[in-house]
């Protein structure tokens, strides 16, 4: 069964730093791009960024909101794909989703994780 | 960016109705449009990718079309699961992003 397992959220205060892990079932992830994707409470979802598999490439795109401070990064031998948070902002503060896809243009996403939770507050 | 309209913002329904939620594009993504369903506490359910193509294991009920700017899905007759809020989403060109939503309630 294809699943895609989130976890690392939690509470942290502004500034500091948090990681989230991505962990796959059911299929080989480096044959994917990860990409993750948060709601704040109440709100639509937002585009973070992802990373491309090796095939293509393995680059990474950020969305503006998050660039400089996030970084996402992949270890395909133990198939999980990390969301490095750094300086966070009370901003952040979300539900955070990792998903595959394919990190180009016609992209879609058909599992995703079950979310985990950021809060970013002090 | 590219934005992502959508409307009506809220639609009241009832069980067996025909509903049609749009999606406008403020520039053109091509056929490069999905959708996606959302309960509460749950992530985001794709339902159709590529504008018109149904996911694997969605049911028929749901449908989609459009080019361009303009795109549309569509519940031939709706059922209790599918009141929920609905969510387009262009992957034209990077950052992908969302429309606002359309929560379809009871009426």
């Amino acid at each position: 069964e294809v699943q895609m397992v989130d976890s690392g959220g939690g509470w942290v205060q502004p500034g500091r730093s948090l990681r989230l892990s991505c962990k796959n079932s059911g299929f080989t992830l480096g044959d994917y791009a990860v990409t993750w994707f948060r709601q704040a409470t109440g709100k639509g979802l937002e585009w973070v960024g992802f990373i491309r598999s090796k095939d293509y490439g393995g680059t990474t795109e950020y969305g503006a909101s998050v660039k400089g401070r996030f970084t996402i990064s992949r270890d395909d031998s133990k198939n999980i794909a990390y969301l490095q948070m750094d300086s966070l902002k009370t901003e952040d503060t979300a539900v955070y989703y990792c998903t595959r896809g394919l990190g180009i243009p016609g992209d879609y996403f058909d599992y995703w994780g079950q979310g985990t939770v950021v809060t970013v507050s002090s | 960016d590219i934005q992502m309209t959508q409307s009506p913002s809220s639609l009241p329904a009832s069980v067996g109705d025909r509903v049609t939620i749009t999606c406008r594009a403020s520039q053109t993504v091509g056929t490069y449009v999905n959708w996606y369903r959302q309960t509460p506490g749950r992530p985001p359910k794709l339902l159709i990718y590529a504008t018109s193509n149904l996911q694997s294991g969605v049911p028929s009920r749901f449908s989609g079309s459009g080019s361009g700017t303009d795109f549309t899905l569509s519940i031939s007759s709706l059922q209790p699961e599918d009141f929920a809020t609905y969510y387009c989403q262009q992957s034209y060109s990077t950052p992908w992003t969302f429309g606002q939503g359309t929560k379809v309630e009871i009426k």
